[in-house]
């Protein structure tokens, strides 16, 4: 079956811009994770989306935001960029909710100029 | 949510079983404990899941004391292919989904 898609996968925006990036989970799964990974802080829970709906949400300004269609692609989008946003985003699908296997996107790497 | 602690790296040599253990003092009743490798440039790969005891499939296993405090992920026979970043992941299950928290991870090099 088809993995995770991220799309796309090296962007680079300026100081104040906005950027949105997406993912498509594999076939069937209804749940969608986000994560932030930067060399200093590594891996960060974003938020984890269900059937439209965010379930929950990690430590991240409220300039982080995300959304779910009902085909279970999800979007997630930053405002007023930072530098220190710029890093490897991750999305990754859950099968066997709630306690089961996450599959991971091969990310969008966001650079902040 | 359980924080989790893991060395920081390892290195090991081919053909040697290499044990990675992981300290989650905070693990709640609910928690499972899950394993993911990561190459350079690519997204985390699941390895191995357990609640308690242990577990073993054909990559890994995984061992788990009674009081969950923490596990081990032992790789048998590493190759040089194995060199990657390991992380020890402490799922919160809840009605409402879940969170995952990641550790530092830790670098294993594989030397010939």
């Amino acid at each position: 079956k088809a993995g995770v898609t991220q799309t796309p996968r090296y962007l680079i925006k300026t100081r104040g811009q906005q950027v949105t990036l997406s993912c498509s989970p594999i076939s069937g799964h209804r749940s969608v994770s986000w994560y932030q990974q930067t060399p200093g802080q590594g891996l960060q829970f974003l938020f984890e989306y269900f059937s439209e709906t965010q379930r929950n949400k990690g430590n991240f300004p409220g300039r982080f935001s995300g959304r779910q269609f009902s085909n279970s692609r999800s979007e997630m989008n930053v405002s007023t960029l930072e530098l220190g946003d710029s890093a490897l985003y991750l999305c990754a699908s859950l099968e066997g909710d709630p306690a089961g296997e996450l599959f991971f996107g091969e990310g969008s790497r966001l650079t902040v100029l | 949510l359980a924080k989790t602690t893991q060395p920081i790296s390892m290195d090991s040599y081919e053909g040697q079983e290499v044990n990675i253990t992981c300290s989650h003092n905070n693990i709640a009743t609910n928690d499972y404990i899950t394993w993911y490798q990561q190459f350079p440039s690519q997204g985390p790969r699941f390895i191995i899941q357990g609640y308690k005891t242990k577990v073993t499939n054909e990559v890994a296993s995984l061992f788990i004391p009674a009081d969950r405090k923490s596990s081990t992920l032992s790789l048998p026979r590493v190759s040089l292919s194995d060199t990657a970043v390991y992380y020890c992941l402490v799922g919160e299950i809840n009605t409402g989904g879940f969170k995952t928290i990641f550790g530092a991870g830790t670098r294993l090099f594989v030397k010939a």
